[in-house]
Order: C-alpha cells, then structure tokens, then sequence
C-alpha cells in the first residue's frame, strides 16, 4: 500500500525557520509534492522534487532523499500569512495520481 | 474569473436525498479529480477521470458516482446522501505529466470546495 506520515501540528514564531517533514511508502515512486491551504481555502501547489536535493522557491524550500523516503518542507522568515495546513503528496506512477499525507497544521505566532 | 469552479459553495441535504455537486474548469486541462476532506484525514480521493471516457475509482469511491459530462465537466452524485458523508468536497483538474520515461510533476489546481452537511 501506500502511506505518507507527517506531524499533525508544528507552532512557530515569526521570522523564525520552521521544518515539516513527511516519510512515505510508495510503489513506483516519481516525485514528492508539497501543498499549502489556507483555512477555508482551497490547496495550492507549492513545490515538487523528483530528485534528491533541495529546490528553493523564495521563502520555501522543498528537500528530497529517494533513499530515505523522506522529504521535508523548509518555510524561512516566517510571515503570520504562513499559517496554514501543509501537505505532502507523492505522485505515484502505479495509480497515476497524487495520494496526499494527512496534512500538518502550521500556527505562527506574533 | 476562477479556472475551477465547483457549485453549490454550501448544501445541506436530508439523509437519504440524492445530491449532485458540479465542477467546471476553463483550464483545458484533461484530468479530474473528486476529493473529500474531513479534519485529521487530508484529502481522500473518491473517483478520477482522465479524459471524458475514462472514470476510475479512488480511495473511498462507495456511496458516490460521477460523470464526466465533457472536458470541462466533472459532477459528483451520492444516490443517498448519509450523516458520514458530511465533509468538505475539492474538485482538482491537472494536466498529464509529459516527459518520456517518467512523470516530470503534476500540479493539480483545486476548485474552492464544496460544504456539504447531511442531516
């Protein structure tokens, strides 16, 4: 089967650097997703690697270790805007769609 | 206005009403999905389609069906509408990743989601 683990609640202070992480267990792995939601929002895409390494967008950097199974969510010089539930998805190729982890709920506070 | 729109914004229903919730995309995109989202479980996928002919079946597709009216149209009925079935419904649409040998990245755009409260 396939499953995807991730902290149910991280809490941060403002300009502050805060890390969520997600393992997974795939078959026929592709890349790892990250997607943010705001509280009555919709998801929104924010990164993917399908490579070891860190891809960096702005403030918010995605890491990926295929060896590990593992992948972690950098968000830097947190803004009160960054308050959100974040959630890792693997695309898997077997099933030709994303299965999403049950998401982390990001607090930031003044 | 929004590439993916899903109507009504909010419903409520009676257990055992049959309800459709509907889903319109102007992004041209091939692929949709039919997501529900309960607290603590994520986004669950119920049924997927990837082109008009083409319907499969997601995680947690029992007690749903779907049609895919055209490219643009992805509706989501429950026959018999259940308390269990009170959650927060996405529709998704996405393009298919095009790389040859793999999948290069899949950005799935979601609509703003359907409120839906069985009594």
């Amino acid at each position: 089967g396939q499953s995807l683990e991730q902290p149910s609640e991280v809490t941060a202070v403002e300009g502050a650097i805060v890390q969520i992480n997600c393992t997974y267990q795939t078959s026929g792995f592709y890349g790892l997703s990250w997607y943010q939601q705001h509280d009555g929002g919709a998801p929104t895409f924010l990164s993917y690697n399908a490579l070891d390494g860190l891809e960096e967008t702005g403030r918010f950097s995605s890491f990926l270790s295929r060896s590990d199974s593992y992948g972690y969510l950098l968000l830097q010089e947190l803004q009160m805007k960054d308050s959100a539930s974040y959630f890792c998805a693997v695309f898997s190729g077997g099933y030709n769609k994303l299965i999403f982890g049950a998401g982390t709920r990001l607090a930031v506070h003044p | 206005d929004a590439d993916v729109t899903q109507t009504p914004r909010n419903r409520i229903t009676k257990t055992g009403k049959r309800i459709m919730l509907e889903c319109s995309q102007t992004k041209g995109h091939d692929r949709m999905y039919w997501y529900r989202q309960d607290p603590g479980l994520g986004l669950r996928l119920i049924y997927y389609s990837f082109d008009v002919k083409d319907i499969n079946k997601g995680e947690i597709s029992d007690g749903y069906s779907v049609s895919r009216q055209a490219q643009a149209k992805f509706s989501l009925s429950l026959e018999s509408a259940i308390p269990n079935q009170t959650a927060l419904y996405f529709c998704a649409t996405s393009d298919p990743p095009g790389l040859a040998g793999g999948p290069a990245e899949e950005t799935q755009y979601f609509g703003p989601g359907t409120r839906l409260l069985v009594l």
